[in-house]
């Protein structure tokens, strides 16, 4: 079993639609980053977290560390929201901390 | 300000060779992480460095090593290429330790090796 499990794999939405990744961990960690990767493979750091909520624009994410659960939700979706969208984690592992990352959510946007 | 400059952005190395990656961080950042990324396997951590000490390891063969400036610039390098280390190589910023503070990821090299 993956340290970082990501869910769904793969969502399609209309433009205008309420969209939420989940992200759920294994692992004791000291933050949470969600990223964002399009085609082309550039990555862009939306947020790190390490407890409560987050808000930039249409893009919210919050933690409940006691449930070791995360979620991206992206509000009046857009497809240049289209990507991939990865959730990794700091943790510390065997006297070295490292970022364990998800395996992704790649969202497609219609308009 | 100029952000995190990864060269070269594509390459190409026969099996067997060897090959060094630079990573130049965004001013006044001085930490740099480096990641691999295959279709399989995802995103992987490599290795960070911090003020010119490796502070963390992924779990990579020796073939894989690295080091930083007192520039903090990095460089990745990796010996005796094999085909399955194809994969595009991330580099990543931050003015704290890796995952501690925000980091911001250069466009990558995408290395092939046939």
């Amino acid at each position: 079993k993956n340290e970082v499990e990501q869910s769904p794999q793969n969502l399609t939405a209309q433009e205008g639609e309420f969209i939420t990744i989940n992200c759920s961990y294994s692992v004791g960690i000291s933050a949470l980053h969600w990223l964002q990767q399009h085609p082309g493979g550039g990555i862009v750091s939306l947020f790190m977290l390490s407890s409560g909520k987050k808000k930039h624009g249409r893009l919210i994410a919050t933690i409940n560390i006691q449930e070791k659960h995360s979620s991206l939700h992206i509000t009046a979706s857009h497809p240049r929201d289209s990507a991939v969208y990865i959730c990794a984690v700091r943790s510390l592992q065997g006297g070295s901390e490292k970022l364990v990352f998800g395996k992704g959510t790649k969202l497609t946007v219609n308009p | 300000k100029a952000g995190v400059t990864q060269t070269p952005r594509y390459l190409i190395k026969t099996r067997g060779q060897q090959v060094t990656l630079s990573c130049s961080p965004i001013s006044g950042h001085r930490s740099v992480s480096w990641y691999q990324q295959t279709p399989g396997q995802g995103l992987q951590f490599l290795f960070e460095y911090f003020s010119e000490t490796q502070r963390n390891k992924g779990n990579f063969p020796g073939r894989f090593s690295g080091r930083q400036f007192s520039n903090s610039r990095s460089e990745m390098n990796v010996s005796t290429l094999e085909l399955g280390d194809s994969a595009l190589y991330l580099c990543a910023s931050s003015s704290g330790p890796a995952g501690s503070t925000e980091a911001f990821f250069g466009q990558g090299t995408r290395l092939t090796v046939v």
